[in-house]
């Protein structure tokens, strides 16, 4: 089962921030948040991953809690592009090889 | 893009025949991955290697087995196809296992169709 809650579905007008979050309350010191995406059938691209500190990229910020139990995948401007399901997931700590995803958000950015 | 490639993109085949899978890379990445996707479960992990000859089960391996003799391809078996085996399976590298780097890039996917 995946280890991470987040809500299966969400709206987001275009052009506003698409504001994302997930639960990972049994996270470890040493794991990583990942966030990916899948646009209809392909196969999933990586977006962002953070520890502790806030990232950004190109494409979106991460916002981690400081109990690190949660965090907020926050993409600054939405396109009807960026429709696609989102996967929260933690892992890739010391010795770990897995990353487990588990059904994600379906983000659908409207007109 | 990532350099990987899936082959067959696409087959359909009939109960208890052999498959298999194939994932090639041109990234030199050490570690590769085999998951399944199905309507309601998400992305599961079959299979993990983490160098040539080297791999794991994961999470839904049972009926499947992989092998890994070159760094570029890792294979994917289903000694004897069965219907709950029909699935997207995609392929995926990293160049590390964990520790922050552990960035996975995906092949666009193979679908499989048991009979």
């Amino acid at each position: 089962d995946a280890k991470t809650t987040q809500p299966p579905s969400m709206d987001c007008a275009e052009g506003r921030a698409a504001n994302l979050p997930c639960n990972h309350s049994t996270i470890s010191g040493n794991e990583y948040v990942y966030w990916y995406r899948q646009i209809h059938s392909q196969g999933p691209q990586y977006i962002i991953h953070g520890l502790k500190n806030n990232e950004t990229n190109e494409m979106a910020s991460l916002i981690i809690t400081e109990d690190r139990k949660s965090s907020t995948l926050i993409l600054p401007h939405a396109t009807l592009r960026d429709t696609a399901v989102y996967y929260c997931i933690f892992g890739g700590g010391a010795g770990s090889y897995q990353l487990t995803f588990g059904k994600g958000t379906k983000l659908s950015v409207i007109p | 893009d990532a350099g990987i490639t899936q082959s067959p993109r696409h087959k359909v085949t009939e109960t208890g025949t052999p498959v298999t899978l194939r994932c090639h890379q041109t990234e030199n990445h050490r570690y590769m991955y085999w998951y399944r996707q199905d309507p309601g479960h998400g992305l599961r992990l079959i299979h993990y290697s983490y160098g040539v000859k080297d791999t794991d089960k994961g999470e839904v391996s049972d009926g499947y087995s992989v092998s890994r003799s070159k760094t570029e391809d890792f294979l994917l078996t289903l000694e004897s196809a069965t219907s709950s085996q029909t699935s997207v399976y995609f392929c995926a590298i990293s160049l590390a296992g964990g520790g922050g780097t552990g960035e996975l890039f995906f092949g666009e996917g193979s679908r499989l169709t048991v009979l």
